[in-house]
């Protein structure tokens, strides 16, 4: 079975600071995702990477940044925590090919004080 | 960007009772995925829906694909209070790296 693997479950940090959310898959996959959920949105595409070193902006990139410098991990930065990015954020996997699912990792619920 | 609009938001039922949850948009997708999601957990695939019109059956899960390719929906027969979660569709994009818009999600709570 794929594993998605969030650093963290829950996490409390202040506004200006910068905060590091860590994610490692073990299936080799090559695209990896940052979502961040809220109530009655969804999930909303932070950044996406379809290879190492890669990334691509989502829909909602602002505030956030992305570094993946190995296949299995992806990391999203906050640069400068805001009180608008408390928030869960989710980090998901998949194969390269068309319909492949994304394989979700149990998240990590940020709190920004 | 590409929006998919799914309702209800919510959801409440009794045991036994049907329901239908619908997921909208108006630009086509290549295929359709519907994902499940427990509190603490992050979402897992249900089903994927690829061909205009498919149907697609999962126990007492029934997905539908629109024949344009737009819309979907996913009907559960007899609930029961283990379907208890969030519900979420989420349409593929026709070009690169397998990137989802997701609808905002159905609360459904099923009780005894």
């Amino acid at each position: 079975d794929v594993k998605v693997t969030q650093s963290s479950r829950y996490l409390v940090k202040r506004t200006g600071e910068k905060v590091f959310l860590e994610c490692v898959q073990d299936m080799d996959h090559e695209n990896m995702f940052w979502y961040r959920q809220d109530p009655g949105l969804g999930l909303r595409l932070i950044y996406f990477s379809y290879d190492v070193k890669m990334k691509e902006k989502g829909d909602i990139p602002e505030g956030y940044s992305v570094s993946r410098e190995k296949k299995e991990r992806f990391s999203l930065i906050l640069e400068s925590a805001s009180t608008n990015q408390t928030s869960m954020y989710l980090c998901a996997s998949s194969l390269s090919m068309l319909r492949q699912p994304q394989h979700f990792g149990d998240g990590t619920r940020l709190s920004i004080l | 960007t590409q929006l998919l609009e799914q309702s209800p938001q919510f959801l409440s039922i009794q045991e036994g009772e049907n329901l239908t949850v619908y997921c909208n948009s108006s630009s086509v997708f290549s295929s359709l995925q519907w994902y499940r999601q427990e509190p603490g957990e992050g979402p897992v695939l249900l089903v994927t829906v690829v061909t205009g019109g498919e149907v697609k059956k999962l126990k007492r899960l029934t997905f539908q694909f629109g024949d344009a390719r737009k819309d979907s929906s996913l009907h559960i027969t007899a609930a029961q209070p283990g379907d208890t979660g969030l519900y979420l569709c989420a349409g593929l994009h026709g070009t690169s790296y397998g990137k989802l818009t997701f609808g905002q999600g159905t609360i459904l709570t099923v009780h005894p």
